[in-house]
C-alpha cells in the first residue's frame, strides 16, 4: 500500500521559535491534508491542499503542497506551549482513500 | 452545529469477544469512514461508506465489518477479538466520496483487549 514518511519524527523546540516538518511519499497524491492530535483525542483538521504548487495559511500555520505531488511542509511559527502535539500529514492518492504518516510529535520548552 | 460523535468512549473485551462501536457523522455529510490507530502510529483506514454502500476497504480481516443507516450513521463490527485489536477506534465524516471531500474526525472509541 502507500507509503508515507514525515520527518523529523520527534522534535523539541522553545517557545517562540519556528518549526519546520515535511512528508513524501514515492506516489503522487491529488490532496495533501495537515491534522494535529492531542492525547485521547481525534485528530483536527489544520490545512488542507487541493493543488500541486499551492501555498496556504491558517494563523501561524502555513502549508505547501510541493511541485512533485509527492510531498508537503507544514510551517509553524513563533510556537506557543499549546502547539504540543502530535502532526500527521494525510495523502489522497488518486481514486484512493487518505493514507496517513506516521506523525512528527512536537514539543514545546517553556 | 455538533460535531462527529462515537460512542462509547472507552471500551473493554476480553479475547474472542465482539464489539459494535457506533458513529454519527456531521449534519449533512453522508460519508463516513473507520480508522484504527495504534499506539505510536498514524490511522490505518478500514472502511468507507457513502450512501449505505461500501465505498472503500483497507487490509483488515473479514473479522471487521461495518453498515451505514439510512441517517448516515454507522457502526464497525468487530467479531472474535484479538489482542491486537487493541486501539483508538476513529471515524470520520466528510460530505461526499470524493479526494477533495475534507475528512473530520471524532474524538474515537478506546478499545482494550483483555
Amino acid at each position: 500500500g502507500q507509503q508515507l514518511n514525515q520527518s523529523p519524527q520527534s522534535m523539541f523546540i522553545q517557545e517562540g521559535e519556528d518549526v519546520s516538518m515535511n512528508c513524501t511519499s514515492s506516489s503522487i497524491f491529488n490532496t495533501w491534508l495537515w491534522y494535529k492530535q492531542d492525547p485521547g483525542e481525534g485528530p483536527v483538521l489544520l490545512i488542507a491542499l487541493y493543488k500541486a504548487g499551492e501555498l496556504t495559511s491558517n494563523g501561524r500555520l502555513t502549508a505547501q503542497f510541493g511541485i512533485t505531488r509527492k510531498d508537503s511542509f507544514l510551517n509553524i511559527s513563533a510556537s506557543i506551549p499549546s502547539d504540543v502535539g502530535i502532526y500527521f500529514c494525510a495523502g489522497h492518492p488518486y481514486g484512493q482513500n487518505f493514507v496517513f504518516g506516521p506523525g512528527t510529535r512536537l514539543s514545546v520548552l517553556p | 452545529d455538533a460535531g462527529v460523535t462515537q460512542s462509547p468512549t472507552h471500551l473493554i473485551k476480553t479475547r474472542g469477544q465482539q464489539v459494535t462501536l457506533r458513529c454519527s457523522p456531521i449534519s449533512g455529510h453522508k460519508s463516513v469512514s473507520w480508522y484504527q490507530q495504534v499506539l505510536g502510529q498514524g490511522p490505518q483506514f478500514i472502511f468507507q461508506y457513502y450512501e449505505k454502500e461500501e465505498r472503500g476497504r483497507g487490509n483488515f480481516p473479514d473479522r471487521f465489518s461495518a453498515r451505514q443507516f439510512p441517517n448516515y450513521s454507522s457502526e464497525l463490527n468487530v467479531n472474535a477479538l484479538l489482542l491486537g485489536d487493541s486501539a483508538l477506534y476513529l471515524c470520520a465524516s466528510s460530505l461526499g466520496q470524493t479526494s477533495t471531500d475534507t475528512q473530520y474526525f471524532g474524538p474515537g472509541t478506546r478499545l482494550t483487549v483483555l
